[in-house]
């Protein structure tokens, strides 16, 4: 089956370490975007790649990195400089197609707490 | 710039009554708007589009959403909810020739239907 898969479910980060999230797609999408979810505050976008080898920052990309060496794999590193990164975090993806698109991939998500 | 507003987080109806979620949204020219649906602990799930054409867009799980260009708003119905219709919704916009612009998203309303 097709989809997008994020790794792990649940993830617990130490204060001053980094963490790294996994969002693999085999779906042949071209686009891959990560997103923060924040209760009340819908859905905030991170970082989003349209081409291997290219990211674009979003809304709130301070704290974070990511890379696109491959077009199915889009990991995002949270890094100690995010002071506040208790989140449940969103993958997804699409195809550069038109206005034929149904939109976004979404993964299950990984929520990440600091202990 | 895009945006989107879902003036309610939640939104309470009795099982069997219509139901029908809020959404406006600003964007430059025309809109393309989407519906998405989460559950707890999921990521989220396409139920529907508006690109041109109808006004009144159908998409799964018996949902419908009606475009009005004059009120630029795009609410989400459904004649008859369901218990399990219970979850997060979300409305999402971009420009219809934007290129691959990232979707902005709602906040999100949470609806509860009532046994």
């Amino acid at each position: 089956d097709g989809g997008i898969t994020q790794s792990p479910k649940y993830l617990f980060r130490k204060e001053g370490q980094n963490v790294t999230l996994s969002c693999e797609q085999n779906l042949n999408h071209d686009a891959m975007y990560w997103y923060r979810q924040d209760p009340g505050q819908g859905l905030r976008l991170i970082y989003y790649s349209q081409i291997v080898n290219d990211f674009q920052k979003g809304d709130i990309a301070e704290g974070y990195s990511v890379s696109r060496e491959k077009k199915e794999s889009f990991p995002l590193t949270v890094t100690s400089a995010q002071k506040n990164p208790t989140a449940f975090y969103l993958c997804a993806s699409t195809p550069l197609t038109g206005p034929g698109d149904n939109g976004y991939t979404f993964g299950s998500g990984t929520r990440l707490t600091v202990v | 710039a895009q945006s989107v507003a879902q003036p309610e987080d939640q939104v309470n109806v009795a099982e069997g009554n219509p139901l029908t979620v809020k959404c406006t949204y600003s964007v430059s020219g025309n809109p393309y708007l989407f519906w998405y649906v989460q559950y707890p602990n999921r990521g989220l799930q396409f139920l529907l589009k508006y690109i041109t054409g109808d006004n009144l867009v159908k998409g799964s799980y018996g949902f419908e959403a009606e475009f009005n260009k004059s009120q630029t708003s795009f609410h989400l119905k459904k004649p008859s909810a369901l218990v399990s219709d219970s979850a997060l919704y979300f409305c999402a916009v971009r420009a219809l020739n934007s290129g691959n612009t990232p979707l902005v998203f709602g906040k999100g309303t949470r609806l509860s239907v009532i046994a």
